[in-house]
């Protein structure tokens, strides 16, 4: 139990179909990540919400749209994905202090583009 | 634009061998470097961070050098075990401060340690 969770765990969906992925945190963290990780790649970046505002937006198409309603809270909406969207999507929370604090990963939601 | 690289892809070592991995970085001069490790099909778990200022870090098994002259951090598993069998990610701050610190991750290196 690493206090992060995510759900859900795999997701098949269509190109034209709209989902939300989801996360909570329970460490009582200020800072909510979201990163996408494909196979032989690093972790890629793509939001980055402190104190539930949106600090960081790392060039990620619209069709991935973040949300964060209070500081326990992300989701990530998805619509008219690409199969090359097809990959492992990780939440990952922190506290903020001096910005020197480890990251906390829920264990992912596992998307699939048909 | 920062770089991170891990230069092996895959480790393979036998029981009770020390592993060491390899981290590299480029155009940057990071407060601090962290190491994680991930399981198949499981979120990365953080190990340990060491400071700029800090030449070495140990925690039971593990040592982490930060050499930064080389731009390079070493990752040291002694007397390795099976159960040790994992990639391993080496991260780079991105920020600082107050406004939530992103990490750059590399590809990490997949060990293997045989029995």
């Amino acid at each position: 139990e690493t206090g992060v969770t995510q759900t859900p765990r795999h997701l098949v969906m269509g190109m034209t179909n709209k989902k939300s992925l989801k996360c909570e945190q329970h460490l009582g963290h200020n800072a909510m990540y979201w990163y996408k990780q494909s196979a032989k790649k690093p972790l890629e970046l793509m939001f980055v919400y402190s104190l539930e505002e949106r600090v960081e937006n790392n060039s990620v198409p619209s069709r991935f749209s973040p949300e964060c309603p209070n500081s326990s809270h992300l989701f990530l909406h998805l619509h008219t994905l690409q199969p090359e969207d097809s990959a492992l999507y990780l939440c990952a929370s922190s506290q903020v202090f001096r910005g020197s604090q480890p990251q906390h990963f829920g264990d992912g939601t596992r998307l699939s583009i048909l | 634009s920062q770089k991170i690289e891990q230069n092996s892809e895959a480790l393979n070592i036998q029981e009770g061998k020390t592993a060491t991995l390899t981290c590299n970085y480029t155009n940057y001069s990071p407060a601090y470097l962290q190491w994680y490790r991930q399981d198949p099909g499981r979120g990365p778990v953080f190990l340990l961070l060491i400071r700029e200022n800090e030449k070495e870090k140990r925690k039971e098994r593990l040592k982490v050098t930060f050499d930064t002259t080389l731009k390079q951090s070493l990752f040291h598993i002694t007397a390795s075990q099976p159960a040790d069998s994992a990639t391993y990610l080496c991260a780079l701050p991105r920020g600082s401060g107050q406004a939530g610190t992103a990490l750059i991750f590399g590809k990490g290196t997949t060990l293997s340690v045989s029995s």
